[in-house]
C-alpha cells in the first residue's frame, strides 16, 4: 500500500532534550512537509523540502531542524532550543500541488 | 490580514441541512484551491480540489471557486453526523509546487 507513515504515534520529551520524529513515503513524491498543530489552531509550516539534499525554512522553522537524504524519509528534529513542543506535527508530501498527510505525532514536554 | 481566511464557527446544521464553509484569500496570483476534513485528533484529508471559477461537484461535496472575488466555498449537502470535523481551506500561488497557504479551520457540528 502507497502512502505516509510517521512515528512515533505518541512522544514524550524531557525539557532540555531534542527528539526526532520520522516521516516516510513511498508515494514518490518529490515535495515533503512538516507542519506542527497546536489545540484549535491551523497548521502552521516548519520546513519543507522539493528535492533530495535541498530544504527550506517555512514560517516557524526555530528550534527545529531537518534532513532529506533520501527522497523517501524528511525526518524533524525537535531541539531543545524550541521553548514549547507541545503540539501535534504533521508530515506531508506532494505530487505537483496536492498535499497528503501522514497519521501525525503528538509530542508532549513532560 | 491573514492569507486565508475561514470562519472559526463552530457551524451547527441538522441532520439532513446544506452546510456551508467560506473561504477567502488575499494572493490574486492563487492557482489552485483544496478543501481537507480533519476529524477531532486525526490528520486531515483531503476532500476536493478546484483550479476554475464556477462549481465543482463529487457525490455530496459541491466546491465553488470565484477568482474574482477571492472567493472559494464548500458545500455539503444532505449533512450527516459523520461529516462534524473541522474544515480545512488550503490555497496554492503554483501549479507546479506543492506549497499551500491553510486558512485556520471551520468546525462543522451536524446534529441528529
Amino acid at each position: 500500500d502507497g502512502g505516509i507513515t510517521q512515528s512515533p504515534k505518541y512522544l514524550f520529551r524531557k525539557e532540555g532534550q531534542n527528539v526526532t520524529l520520522s516521516c516516510e513515503q513511498n508515494l514518490n513524491h518529490d515535495a515533503m512537509y512538516w507542519y506542527r498543530q497546536d489545540p484549535g489552531q491551523g497548521l502552521r509550516l516548519i520546513y519543507y523540502s522539493q528535492i533530495v539534499n535541498d530544504f527550506q525554512k517555512g514560517d516557524i522553522a526555530e528550534g527545529y531542524s531537518v534532513s532529506r537524504e533520501k527522497k523517501e524519509s524528511f525526518p524533524l528534529t525537535v531541539t531543545s532550543a524550541q521553548k514549547n513542543p507541545t503540539a501535534f506535527y504533521l508530515c506531508a508530501s506532494s505530487i505537483v500541488d496536492t498535499q497528503y498527510f501522514g497519521p501525525g505525532t503528538r509530542l508532549t514536554v513532560l | 490580514q491573514k492569507e486565508v481566511e475561514q470562519n472559526s464557527g463552530p457551524l451547527s446544521v441538522p441532520e439532513g441541512a446544506i452546510a456551508s464553509l467560506n473561504c477567502t484569500y488575499s494572493d490574486r496570483g492563487s492557482q489552485s484551491f483544496f478543501w481537507y476534513r480533519q476529524y477531532s485528533g486525526k490528520s486531515p484529508e483531503l476532500i476536493m480540489f478546484i483550479y476554475s471559477n464556477g462549481d465543482k461537484e463529487d457525490g455530496r461535496f459541491t466546491a465553488q471557486l470565484n477568482k474574482a472575488s477571492q472567493y472559494v466555498s464548500l458545500l455539503i449537502r444532505d449533512s450527516q453526523p459523520s461529516d462534524s470535523a473541522t474544515y480545512l481551506c488550503a490555497v496554492n500561488t503554483n501549479t507546479n509546487a506543492g506549497k499551500s497557504t491553510f486558512g485556520d479551520g471551520t468546525t462543522l457540528t451536524v446534529k441528529p
